[in-house]
């Protein structure tokens, strides 16, 4: 089974921290992906990476930054949190079908 | 523009009852598509998909879906519904022809009622 692992589930910070968000995979899957979920609104694309070191903007990457250092690894970065970006954060890896981990409820206060 | 609409926020059936969740997309090509579902505060787990040949894909937990190009639906299906299908379920298209994204619809919101 592909194992898709976001390192926390809950995640509480304050207004202007840096924040890290962390997804490894163990399938070696090229395509990695940061979804943004919430209510009414689905899944917005923040940014994807089709290979280590590359990235791409999804639809809404304002206010956030990846890194992508080892295939295994793509990391959400969240420069300055503000209270907008609280949010459930899911992580998904995948060539042709995408795989999700269990995402991240972060929220800034 | 690669776009996926799910017109149905939110649906109630009974218990038993037939269902079928509504999913349209808009792309250039070909589409990859996929039906999710995501249980409270879980991710989100494939259900089905279809790549290509027969347009009637089968699914896990008794799941089925339509492909019809001409009407660009993939609509969900299931004869009778269990309490344990509430959940959020999610369509998506994937363009793999633009660097491998998959696009997501906005949910559909299941509550299954005794």
């Amino acid at each position: 089974d592909v194992k898709v692992t976001q390192s926390s589930r809950y995640l509480v910070k304050r207004t202007g921290e840096k924040v890290f968000l962390e997804c490894v995979q163990d399938m070696d899957h090229e395509n990695m992906f940061w979804y943004r979920q919430d209510p009414g609104l689905g899944l917005r694309l923040i940014y994807f990476s089709y290979d280590v070191k590359m990235k791409e903007k999804g639809d809404i990457p304002e206010g956030y930054s990846v890194s992508r250092e080892k295939k295994e690894r793509f990391s959400l970065i969240l420069e300055s949190a503000s209270t907008n970006q609280t949010s459930m954060y899911l992580c998904a890896t995948g060539d042709t079908e995408a795989f999700f981990g269990q995402g991240t409820r972060l929220t800034v206060v | 523009a690669q776009s996926v609409t799910q017109p149905d926020i939110h649906i109630t059936v009974s218990e038993g009852a037939s269902l079928e969740l509504r999913c349209n997309y808009s792309y250039g090509a070909t589409p990859y598509l996929f039906w999710y579902v995501q249980s409270p505060g879980q991710g989100l787990q494939l259900l089905l998909k279809y790549f290509s040949g027969d347009t009637l894909v089968q699914g896990i937990k008794g799941f089925e879906a339509e492909f019809k190009r001409s009407q660009s639906s993939f609509n969900l299906r299931k004869p009778s519904v269990h309490w344990s299908d509430a959940a959020e379920y999610f369509c998506a298209v994937g363009a793999f022809n633009t660097g491998n994204q998959f696009y997501f619809g906005t949910g559909t919101s299941l509550t299954v009622i005794p």
